[in-house]
């Protein structure tokens, strides 16, 4: 299995203000992606990020909202732009398993709070 | 386009009895179906998948799932449950692309 690990493991910001979550794997994987889980909520997935590629967002999810980064094969970042109290939810990244079967392996998590 | 459904928002259940989380898919193919679990200020753990092959998979923590394909369900069971066994339990469905749909969760309690 890889091993993710995010920074921040948590935060509290301020309305208006930007935050950009990093995503580490101790492999090198093709795919990596990027879900939000709200308070009490269910996990949703925000955007595919591939290496030497531009982000694919899901449905809802914008660019100029949420800018995504990949520079390699064992890193990438999500940015939250201009946040506001909506945007406090616990930001996951998950990576395949190598190998193909489908599954995937999930950070720990960033848990950001807006005020 | 995939979705899942977890019909239970939460469940209570004595230590030592038996667990059993309902999960409805709908999907237009053979689907990828997983079960995961999410303890209190922790990550998602895989506890078991479903790809193809035998319907009733064994996964870890002492947890099986059973796929029914005629009723498009991949429940969750225990026999007996731990007090450790008390958090949050996603069922999902993903296709060849890796993208998982999950369901809304179901919470789990166990009293003594």
């Amino acid at each position: 299995s890889a091993v993710i690990s995010q920074k921040p493991s948590r935060d509290i910001c301020q309305r208006g203000t930007s935050l950009t979550i990093q995503c580490q794997v101790d492999s090198q994987v093709t795919m990596m992606f990027w879900y939000r889980q709200q308070p009490g909520q269910s996990l949703t997935l925000i955007a595919t990020a591939n290496q030497g590629s531009e982000a694919t967002y899901e449905s809802g999810f914008v660019i100029d909202k949420f800018p995504i980064s990949r520079p390699n094969l064992t890193f990438s970042t999500l940015t939250v732009s201009n946040m506001s109290p909506e945007d406090s939810s616990i930001y996951l990244c998950s990576v395949p398993r190598t190998g193909g079967g489908n599954e995937q392996f999930f950070g720990p998590g960033t848990r950001l709070t807006v005020l | 386009a995939q979705s899942v459904t977890q019909p239970d928002i939460h469940i209570t259940v004595s230590e030592g009895a038996s667990l059993e989380l309902r999960c409805n898919y709908s999907y237009g193919a053979t689907p990828y179906l997983f079960w995961y679990v999410q303890s209190p200020g922790q990550g998602l753990q895989l506890l078991l998948k479903y790809f193809s092959g035998d319907t009733l998979v064994q996964g870890i923590k002492g947890f099986e799932a059973e796929f029914k394909r005629s009723q498009s369900s991949f429940n969750l069971r225990k026999p007996s449950v731990h007090w450790s066994d008390a958090a949050e339990y996603f069922c999902a469905v993903g296709a060849n692309d890796y993208k998982l749909s999950f369901g809304a969760g179901t919470t789990v309690t166990v009293r003594a």
